[in-house]
């Protein structure tokens, strides 16, 4: 298993301005991702962070916008830039199990509410 | 890419039914099928899972079936429980190692005492 600490755990913001949000894991893990899910919607995949070399982005979310970082294998940051109520949602930060067996830890989240 | 349906988005149930929730996925590449309950204000986490060359895992009262050729998945929880409220969330994993689910939309189970 793995312990994952994620801050701030909610947050009111203004338009146009940025946040960051950081993932902390109690142990190295290869597989860190953070999605997203808007009020009552599933989990959507915002991009897988890789360690040393930028993130792998999806469809739909680019690196201006969501800027990652993962300087090492137990913690990663995720910007939310020039932000608007639409990106108002809970970012949850996810790592795969090392033991490769698919399964995924969430962190609890960071509730973020755009104005 | 992969593409999974689940239903339905809302199921009401009286504590002690039975409670059924039916994912479909499009790519037969896939082959781990996880499921996660997501509480109220909580992180979602991984209550079963089954992989493509079982057709049937059970743990106390829940249960979940694979039909590789039909490409469908169901989660059975029987005897539920409030505590068992939640939303439940199907997922669709590839081979190959990248071990990126596709999610299912949801299901908002709600078990009245």
């Amino acid at each position: 298993s793995a312990v994952i600490s994620q801050k701030p755990s909610r947050d009111i913001c203004q338009r146009g301005t940025s946040l960051t949000i950081q993932c902390q894991v109690d142990s190295q893990v290869t597989m860190m991702f953070w999605y997203r899910q808007q009020p009552g919607q599933s989990l959507t995949l915002i991009a897988t962070a890789n360690q040393g070399s930028e993130a792998t982005y999806e469809s739909g979310f680019v690196i201006d916008k969501f800027p990652i970082s993962r300087p090492n294998l137990t913690f990663s940051t995720l910007t939310v830039s020039n932000m608007s109520p639409e990106d108002s949602s809970i970012y949850l930060c996810s790592v795969a199990d090392r033991a490769n067996t698919g399964e995924l830890f969430f962190g609890e989240g960071s509730r973020l509410t755009v104005l | 890419g992969e593409n999974v349906e689940q239903h339905p988005s809302t199921l009401s149930v009286q504590e002690g039914d039975s409670a059924v929730i039916k994912c479909t996925y499009s790519d037969s590449a896939s082959n781990y099928f996880p499921w996660y309950k997501q509480e109220l204000g909580k992180r979602p986490q991984l209550i079963i899972d089954i992989r493509s060359n079982v057709g049937e895992k059970k743990d106390q009262r829940i249960a979940v079936t694979l039909n590789k050729t039909a490409k469908h998945f169901s989660l059975h929880i029987t005897e539920t429980q409030p505590e068992d409220s939640a939303v439940y969330f199907c997922a669709a994993t590839p081979s190959g190692g990248s071990y990126i689910p596709t999610f299912g939309r949801g299901t908002s189970l709600i078990v009245h005492p």
